[in-house]
């Protein structure tokens, strides 16, 4: 079966440091793969999404940037972290046959704290 | 692009009772999800539902295309049924990757 996997759980970072967080899918091949921030008040922001190997999509511009160096795997990074970004963090990944998607899953997501 | 409204925003139960949820969308769908989010954030898939119906033990849900909305029920709720239902969508135009959140139902059951 499929699962996805997302580390770390929790994550505390000063203003200005570096982000890598990682996302893998298992039990599938050439998935889409997604990320997503919820904020404070409940609501779900599409950042990137990626329909294959070195393809993303910036759905917002803002400090961060997607890669997906390998086909299940997909890395949200950041340069400089600022206190915006603060927020939960929640990779997914979906199939797609023609125009149909047939659901989308996600991972437990990462609490993102800048301090 | 496409868009979600969920109502109502806010529900409080006693356990045992029985309850509603509406997802209203403004356009065409592909994809249709019921999530749950549980306290600790994660995001359990309930249903895949563009249309028609379908039943999971006490939880049900109904998409009327056509119409445009979908209903989640929740029977005989219990405290474990606590925490924020998400109703997202694909829609057919535009990017066939991108799902779109409603704002959510936070819900509440008590003992």
């Amino acid at each position: 079966s499929q699962t996805i996997h997302q580390w770390p759980a929790t994550l505390v970072q000063p203003v200005g440091s570096p982000l890598s967080l990682e996302c893998t899918v298992e039990g599938t091949s050439n998935p889409n793969l997604y990320w997503y921030r919820q904020a404070a008040g409940r609501g779900l922001q599409l950042l990137f999404y990626s329909v294959g190997i070195g393809q993303i999509s910036s759905e917002v511009p803002q400090n961060l940037s997607a890669s997906r160096p390998q086909d299940r795997q997909f890395i949200l990074s950041s340069k400089k972290l600022l206190l915006s970004d603060s927020g939960f963090y929640l990779c997914a990944w979906s199939v797609q046959a023609g125009k149909a998607n047939y659901g989308y899953t996600f991972g437990s997501g990462t609490r993102l704290t800048v301090v | 692009g496409i868009q979600v409204e969920q109502s109502p925003p806010d529900l409080i139960l006693q356990e045992g009772a029985n309850s509603t949820l509406r997802c209203n969308f403004s356009d065409s769908v592909n994809n249709l999800q019921w999530f749950h989010q549980n306290p600790w954030g994660q995001l359990i898939n309930l249903f895949y539902i563009p249309s028609g119906t379908k039943q999971n033990g006490r939880l049900s849900a109904t998409t009327v295309a056509t119409e445009r909305y979908s209903l989640l029920y929740i029977s005989s709720s219990q405290t474990t049924d606590s925490g924020v239902y998400f109703c997202a969508v694909v829609g057919r135009g535009g990017s066939n990757y991108k799902l779109t959140f409603g704002k959510g139902t936070l819900l509440t059951v008590n003992p």
